[in-house]
């Protein structure tokens, strides 16, 4: 079946240095979500990209879709210790009911 | 408008004990889920709903069962707990009909099964 790899699975580091984490699909996906959770959260919707290639921003996150509609990444510029948590990928398949399948999960922690 | 409502917060069952899951949401979302979240394993779809009346297997059906009578309630049951059920379940919903239809969760619920 479908799958969604995600890495890497954590990801230490100092606050004000950048972050990236990376997300592959086995299929072609119709689009792809980004959820954040706070430690002890539940998670909770950043993004959604369609197009191929697409390019999205939010302050210092920065969304991209792979152009074969395969792969994703959210970069941080500059983090802060209010990036801590875990950020999951979601890729929705093709078909009607076209349920998210989530990566792992990347654990960001951020040291002052 | 509350969201997406979970009960109970926590649980701590007895193998082989049974207990229900209620998740309620007040956005009129045609679709909900049940996924689980284990330590470095995600979430895993569990069992969803299309609408009221319908349910299907996601990833990780076995040892639950749901049902979903009314639109805005969809519940999770466990038969008989095992260890293994130890988890954090989350239920989420989502309306289809825009062209982002992200998903909603709940704060979830940390069940214990000893």
């Amino acid at each position: 079946g479908q799958q969604v790899m995600q890495i890497p699975q954590y990801q230490h580091v100092q606050e004000g240095e950048d972050f990236t984490t990376y997300c592959n699909s086995s299929t072609t996906l119709s689009n792809i979500q980004w959820y954040k959770q706070r430690p002890g959260g539940h998670p909770v919707f950043l993004i959604q990209l369609v197009k191929s290639g697409e390019v999205k921003k939010q302050k210092r996150l920065t969304f991209q879709f792979g152009e074969a509609k395969k792969n994703s990444s959210l970069h941080i510029t500059a983090t802060q210790t209010t990036d801590v948590g875990t950020y999951f990928c979601a890729g929705r398949g093709w078909g009607s009911q076209g349920n998210l399948i989530f990566g792992k999960g990347t654990k960001l922690s951020v040291k002052p | 408008n509350a969201g997406v409502t979970q009960t109970p917060k926590f649980r701590v069952l007895k193998t082989g004990q049974s207990m229900t899951l209620l998740c309620a949401q007040d956005m009129n979302h045609e679709y909900m889920y049940w996924y689980r979240q284990d330590p470095g394993m995600g979430l895993r779809l569990i069992h969803y709903s299309v609408g009221e009346g319908t349910t299907a297997k996601g990833e990780v059906p076995d040892g639950y069962n749901v049902s979903r009578l009314k639109k805005q309630n969809f519940l999770l049951g466990l038969e008989s707990a095992a260890p293994s059920q130890t988890s954090v379940y989350f239920c989420a919903s989502s309306y289809p009909g825009r062209l982002v239809y992200e998903q909603y969760f709940g704060p979830g619920t940390r069940l214990t099964v000893t």
